[in-house]
């Protein structure tokens, strides 16, 4: 079992703003990063640190924190955005990482 | 551009071996510290392995631990992964990806677009 938690799913309507969140111990220590997967392709790495962006991802994504819960933000969802999500994290022996089971967000 | 380019994957016979392969090329690859991250079909990323830049630390998911062996040629800009005592369960598409430290956490900047893995009688 995954030591950080994400909900399965998650639906916004398009154009309003969706928080997908992560919790695990770990995350008390250590930042999450965030993942965006789309069907039949690679994950791309969206959100890094305490709230990061790499360069070509849209400003609509952003991070925060709080306690053992790590949350991505989508402020202004597109339909570009249905995909899933994955965080992660050092895990407890902070030697590797470790990742979320994932969030599937649908765009309504 | 950065790319990372898996290949080796296929079918294989339960019990059977495998080596994965990851051509790197658009960045200086000897400084970066490697993972493979592979994902089942249908399911969730996981964490399979890492090496450092140099090769000298090495660590292992605990369902791979004594039968994978990653390793690294910095020479041929190329990390690998050796499979061996495949089950059914490792049947997914395997990734290679770059991993980076951030103020002690981690992250994965680079990933190659895959390769499938099938463990199958």
């Amino acid at each position: 079992s995954s030591e950080l938690t994400q909900d399965p799913a998650v639906s916004v309507a398009l154009g309003q703003t969706v928080r997908i969140t992560c919790q695990g111990d770990s995350l008390r220590s250590y930042y999450a990063s965030w993942y965006q997967q789309k069907p039949g392709q690679a994950p791309v790495l969206v959100i890094y640190g305490k709230n990061n962006r790499p360069s070509g991802i849209p400003d609509r994504f952003s991070g925060s924190s709080s306690g053992n819960t790590a949350s991505l933000t989508i402020t202004g969802a597109q339909a570009e955005d249905e995909a899933d999500y994955y965080c992660n994290s050092r895990d407890s022996s902070g030697n590797h990482g470790v990742f979320g089971g994932g969030t599937k967000l649908t765009v309504l | 551009e950065v790319q990372l380019v898996e290949s080796g994957g296929g079918l294989v016979q339960p019990g059977g071996s495998l080596r994965l392969s990851c051509a790197a090329s658009g960045f200086t690859f000897s400084s970066y510290e490697m993972n493979w991250v592979r994902q089942a079909p249908g399911k969730g990323l996981e964490w399979v392995s890492y090496i450092s830049s140099s090769g000298s630390t090495i660590y292992y998911a605990d369902s791979v631990k004594g039968r994978f062996t990653i390793s690294r040629d910095n020479a041929k800009n190329s990390l690998y992964l050796q499979m061996n005592s495949l089950r059914a369960e490792d049947t997914a598409v395997y990734y290679c990806a770059s991993s980076a430290d951030y103020y002690g956490s981690v992250l994965f900047d680079y990933w190659g677009q895959g390769t499938l893995v099938t463990v199958s009688s």
